[in-house]
């Protein structure tokens, strides 16, 4: 049972449009989201996070939406460089049980020059 | 500063042979845990740990062990190794739980079960 998913395994866009990652999730306990990006041979880095109470936080190029009602959210990265080519992976989790997380199963990203 | 720190990097195993994968964070961590990341599925979490001496299971925990002896290690073990557990593991660690505590992953070991 896939509790968080990510419909779209890869996406490719041009240099400086802006690149939209999408992650849905099934169970409304969920409180906290958070994206990471992930280089090949290297772990996980964080990116950006969000809370349950907002539906939107932006950090830089980067613009997380949440959509309780749709338990949707998304990921912009406006303007997309080269250097942001990578997996990223959506991850949700219940606020009072920590840093549990649970992945989607990641949406490759590649913005070509 | 070193952050999260997995040996080795990569490893094979035959079906039945055990070895421990091991992990250490010098940011003074109290929650550390341990993934495995599959084609196709995410990461899943194996166990994890709010503190020394203080270990619970996650969502995929059969066929592991570990232990968390101090605050900077915490070691996965495969008793038994099989095939299914072919992957590769990134061990995490954060300052506390929640929102304002993302989790540190280290590079991962990639293994191999023949």
């Amino acid at each position: 049972d896939q509790q968080v998913k990510q419909n779209s395994p890869s996406l490719s866009v041009q240099e400086g449009r802006i690149s939209i990652l999408n992650c849905d999730y099934t169970n409304s306990m969920f409180d906290y989201f958070l994206w990471y990006k992930k280089y090949p041979a290297e772990g996980p880095t964080f990116l950006i996070s969000i809370s349950s109470i907002k539906d939107k936080n932006e950090d830089g190029r980067f613009t997380v939406f949440l959509n309780k009602s749709a338990k949707h959210l998304s990921l912009h990265i406006v303007p997309s460089q080269p250097g942001d080519s990578a997996v990223y992976f959506c991850a949700a989790s219940v606020e009072t049980s920590g840093s549990r997380l649970t992945f989607g199963e990641g949406t490759q990203l590649t913005v070509n020059p | 500063n070193a952050g999260v720190t997995q040996t080795p990097k990569f490893q094979v195993l035959k079906t039945g042979q055990s070895m421990t994968l091991q992990c250490a964070q010098d940011m003074n961590h109290e929650y550390m845990s341990w993934y495995r990341q599959d084609p196709g599925m995410g990461l899943r979490l194996i166990h994890y740990s709010v503190g020394a001496g203080i270990t619970d299971q996650g969502e995929v925990p059969n066929g592991y062990n570990v232990s968390r002896s101090t605050t900077e290690d915490f070691p996965l073990r495969l008793l038994s190794a099989a095939p299914s557990q072919t992957s590769v593991y990134f061990c995490a660690s954060s300052r506390g739980q929640g929102i304002n505590s993302p989790l540190h992953f280290g590079n991962g070991t990639r293994l191999t079960v023949t």
